[in-house]
Formats: structure tokens, C-alpha cells, sequence
């Protein structure tokens, strides 16, 4: 299985600040059509997770555009510009290459 | 519009099963993935298994794969997932999630199943 991981765990974020959270999978996600199958959701408290980000770098319908998505292969990064509260809540990564699918454990971002 | 609309909570003993449902509205539920995912109280996200449209079949993690049935019904366009020899540890909220047009972009709302003597 592939496993994900994520760093950091819990970040703390002042609104109005840059927020970077990094995803790292064991094997590359590199898919043969030239896209890394790497995707981000956000979880808000009470909520169902949502799709943020796919394909690494590519926005989910109605997604600010504050939020963005970088890295290939093993290394990937989700990016939140200038943060604000309602971004409060779990963001997970997720391989989609190869199943069984599997996620990240999560980063909890709160405001400081 | 696509939505999934899940059944509701479910109380069960140890050792019965659950079946979890999730209808489907704005396509047909074969005509796109259906995957279920769970999370159990704090912790993250784990997927369960799904329906792969394009080989027309359902593919489990391997640590469900002996107690977990997904099946769709076109009638009611409605997907199922049954959970047998049920646990402590099985206790979580229950997702089914579609790819309408990207990867998981809906989601149900959940479901809660609690495991408890």
C-alpha cells in the first residue's frame, strides 16, 4: 500500500497570513498520462470532507483561489495565501494511483 | 445537480451487520465511481472500497474485503454499503463519495454508526 504523510500536523495560522502544508507519499504518484494523481480535501468541523484541489495543482469548482497545489512524484504541497478563519478545520491528502486509496493523517489548521 | 443523500444513524451489537445506504441524484449511480470511506471518532480518513465504472466492478481494501458488500441499485439509484461482524473499532461516520466530474467532489453527508453492547 502506499502510505501518505503529511507535515506539519497542527498548524496554528494568524489571518491574512501564508499557510503551507506538505504531503509526501512511499512510491511516486506519476501516473502515465503525465499528471501526479495527488488530491487535497478540507474538512471543516461537523462537515463532510471536500474536494479542494486534484491532480495536485488543479482547484475543485468553487475553491478560492487563495488556495493552491504544487509538487510531483512524492513531494506536494497545499498552499493558503493569505488564511482566513473560515479555513479552520482538517485538510487531508490523498493518492489516487493506485488502490487501495489512501489519505494522509491530516493537518488541523486553527487560528492562533 | 449531483447529491448524495445517506441514510441515518444506526445503533448495532457486536457481531450484527449494518447496511448503509446512499441515493444518488443527478446521474445514474453505475455511470460513475461510488467509493465509502469511514472515519472513526478522531481520527482520519480511511477508504473502505468502491465501484469502478469503467471494469464494472467493486474493488475492497483488503482489510474489509471479508465482511464488506457494496452493491448499486439502478431502480433506485441508490448504492449500499453492508457492513457483517460488526466491532467496537467499527464504530465511525460512514461516506459515500462520487467522481461527478473530479476525483470525491460530493460527498454525503454521513453516516454514524455506533457499535455497542
Amino acid at each position: 500500500d502506499i502510505v501518505m504523510t503529511q507535515s506539519p500536523l497542527s498548524l496554528p495560522v494568524t489571518p491574512g497570513e501564508a499557510a503551507t502544508i506538505s504531503c509526501n507519499s512511499s512510491q511516486s504518484l506519476l501516473h502515465g498520462t503525465g499528471f501526479s494523481f495527488l488530491h487535497w480535501f478540507q474538512q471543516k468541523p461537523g462537515q463532510s470532507p471536500q474536494l479542494l484541489m486534484y491532480l495536485a495543482s488543479n482547484r475543485a469548482s468553487g475553491v478560492p483561489d487563495r488556495f493552491s497545489g504544487s509538487g510531483s512524484g512524492t513531494d506536494f504541497t497545499l498552499k493558503i495565501s493569505r488564511v482566513e478563519a473560515e479555513d479552520v478545520g482538517l485538510y487531508y491528502c490523498m493518492q489516487g494511483l493506485q488502490t487501495p486509496l489512501t489519505f494522509g493523517p491530516g493537518t488541523r489548521v486553527d487560528i492562533k | 445537480q449531483v447529491r448524495l443523500t445517506q441514510s441515518g444513524a444506526e445503533v448495532k451489537r457486536p457481531g450484527a451487520s449494518v447496511r448503509v445506504s446512499c441515493k444518488v441524484s443527478g446521474y445514474t449511480v453505475t455511470d460513475s465511481s461510488i467509493h465509502w470511506v469511514r472515519q472513526s471518532p478522531g481520527k482520519g480518513l480511511e477508504w473502505i472500497g468502491g465501484y469502478d465504472p469503467e471494469d464494472r466492478e467493486r474493488i475492497y481494501t483488503q482489510k474489509f474485503q471479508d465482511r464488506v458488500i457494496l452493491t448499486e441499485d439502478t431502480s433506485t439509484n441508490t448504492a449500499y454499503m453492508e457492513l457483517r461482524s460488526l466491532t467496537s473499532e467499527d464504530t465511525a461516520v460512514y461516506y459515500c463519495a462520487t467522481d461527478a466530474t473530479a476525483p470525491f467532489d460530493h460527498w454525503g453527508q454521513g453516516t454514524l454508526v455506533t457499535v455497542s453492547s
